[in-house]
């Protein structure tokens, strides 16, 4: 089966532009997350979407960052006015059900993304 | 809030050298979960095991071995017998059960990259 699938693979952007990454998680999980991996400050959680519940956004670093999960399944990912410091790498997973931190996180291979 | 150590920055062994993985835990809560993951090159996160604060007992997977302790709050991964395809980062890293919410924020330790070398 179909693993996560994270478009584009690699974004380079200008200082100021908005950008979206999409993930598709594995069809079926309710469960979506959001993290970014920097070389400063290694892996971080951003936001977390389970069903039709409100997302869970305590790790938005910024306003300039928000998602949406559009019928339980696609989710894009949206900065506004990139800066520098947004240049990581944006992982996407999802798992079967969220089930209270049990479960074990389906990862995709990731956006790199570039500012200018 | 919790927090996960890899105090291991980058490690480098020679093939068929035993070598163990560090990773060091806070959290305040009595129920959890700790998670290996492992980054080979291509850079896709890869699952290897999951443990709950309740079931220390440790667990071997082929050339893979897990130990869990609660009293020193830890949760090492020993690779015996490595290989050169052995060579990736590894990440610990914790959840806690939420009751309300439901989901399972993780959160990473800065990784730790292993080097096996001919």
């Amino acid at each position: 089966g179909a693993g996560v699938s994270q478009s584009p693979s690699n974004k380079v952007t200008e200082k100021g532009k908005d950008v979206e990454l999409r993930c598709d998680p594995i069809s079926g999980h309710t469960a979506l997350y959001w993290y970014r991996q920097s070389l400063g400050q290694g892996l971080e959680f951003l936001i977390y979407f389970q069903g039709n519940s409100a997302p869970d956004k305590s790790g938005l670093p910024s306003d300039r960052f928000s998602a949406e999960r559009t019928g339980g399944s696609v989710s894009t990912l949206t900065i506004q006015r990139t800066q520098q410091e947004d240049s990581a790498v944006y992982l996407c997973a999802s798992s079967p059900r969220g089930d209270r931190g049990r479960e074990e996180q389906f990862f995709g291979p990731g956006t790199r993304l570039t500012v200018l | 809030a919790q927090k996960v150590t890899q105090a291991q920055t980058e490690i480098s062994v020679v093939e068929k050298e035993d070598v163990t993985l560090d990773c060091v835990y806070e959290t305040r809560d009595t129920t959890y979960y700790l998670f290996w993951y492992k980054q080979p090159p291509s850079g896709e996160l890869v699952f290897l095991i999951r443990r709950n604060s309740f079931d220390e007992q440790n667990e071997i997977s082929g050339r893979y071995s897990w130990n869990f302790q609660k009293s020193t709050s830890s949760f090492n991964f020993t690779i015996t017998a490595s290989q050169v395809v052995d060579s990736a980062v590894y990440f610990c890293a914790l959840s806690i059960y939420e009751l309300t919410g439901g989901g399972n924020k993780l959160t990473f330790g800065t990784g730790t990259q292993l080097k096996v070398e001919l």
